[in-house]
């Protein structure tokens, strides 16, 4: 059962456009939404994320777009550069010490 | 300095084999754990482990099990390796389960 699930699995702009990444989950116990950006060869490292409280949060030119009642999420990359090309994974997780749930990736890429 | 170190990064072994890999993490976080990532990239649990509580995810076969010497260490131990344990294995740790940082990774190779 994949309680995260994410879209689209692959994405291509040309640079300066806006990206979006969309997640959809199912536990409504989930209260803990963060993104992940990883490159080729590296650990996933946390880029931006959100509480179920709020319905938007801007760190640089990431957002987080948050629908609560649809119980979705998504991530916008504003004017995006080549070096944002890598994949990005949503994930969930339900209070604090407990494990993320992760969605199943998207490969960015970015044309110069 | 590294937050979160995995070692090795490349393993490569025969099928039956017994192996292990070590992590560390710097930050002083309370809980650790270990992530699989499949050949299509996507990541599962397998354990979340802090100074008091091991939780297993149950469809980690048990030749998989996670061993703590310390609060800073969580290492992995692999018996009776098979051709399907191939993939990127990544050790992170978080502080109340906020703020995940990951590691580098190891790639396991069975052939």
């Amino acid at each position: 059962q994949q309680q995260v699930k994410q879209s689209p699995q692959s994405l291509i702009v040309q640079k300066g456009g806006i990206p979006i990444i969309n997640c959809a989950y199912e536990n409504t116990a989930f209260d803990y939404f963060p993104w992940y950006q990883q490159f080729p060869g590296k650990g996933p490292a946390l880029l931006i994320a959100i509480r179920p409280d709020v319905s938007e949060k801007k760190e640089g030119r990431f957002t987080i777009s948050f629908n609560k009642s649809a119980k979705q999420f998504s991530l916008h990359i504003m004017d995006s550069q080549p070096g944002d090309s890598a994949t990005y994974f949503c994930a969930a997780s339900k209070g604090g010490g407990n494990m993320l749930t992760f969605g199943g990736g998207t490969r960015l890429m970015v044309k110069p | 300095d590294t937050a979160v170190s995995q070692t090795p990064k490349y393993l490569v072994t025969q099928m039956g084999n017994d192996k292990s890999i070590k992590c560390e993490q710097n930050l002083g976080h309370d809980t650790m754990y270990w992530y699989k990532q499949d050949s299509k990239k996507f990541l599962k649990i397998m354990f979340s482990y802090n100074n008091k509580e091991l939780i297993i995810n149950e469809t980690v076969p048990n030749r998989f099990s996670p061993k703590s010497p310390d609060k800073a260490h969580l290492n992995l131990h692999i018996n009776s390796l098979e051709l399907g344990d191939s993939a990127v294995y990544f050790c992170a740790s978080s502080q109340f389960g906020y703020g995940y940082t990951f590691g580098s990774g190891t790639r396991l190779t069975v052939v």
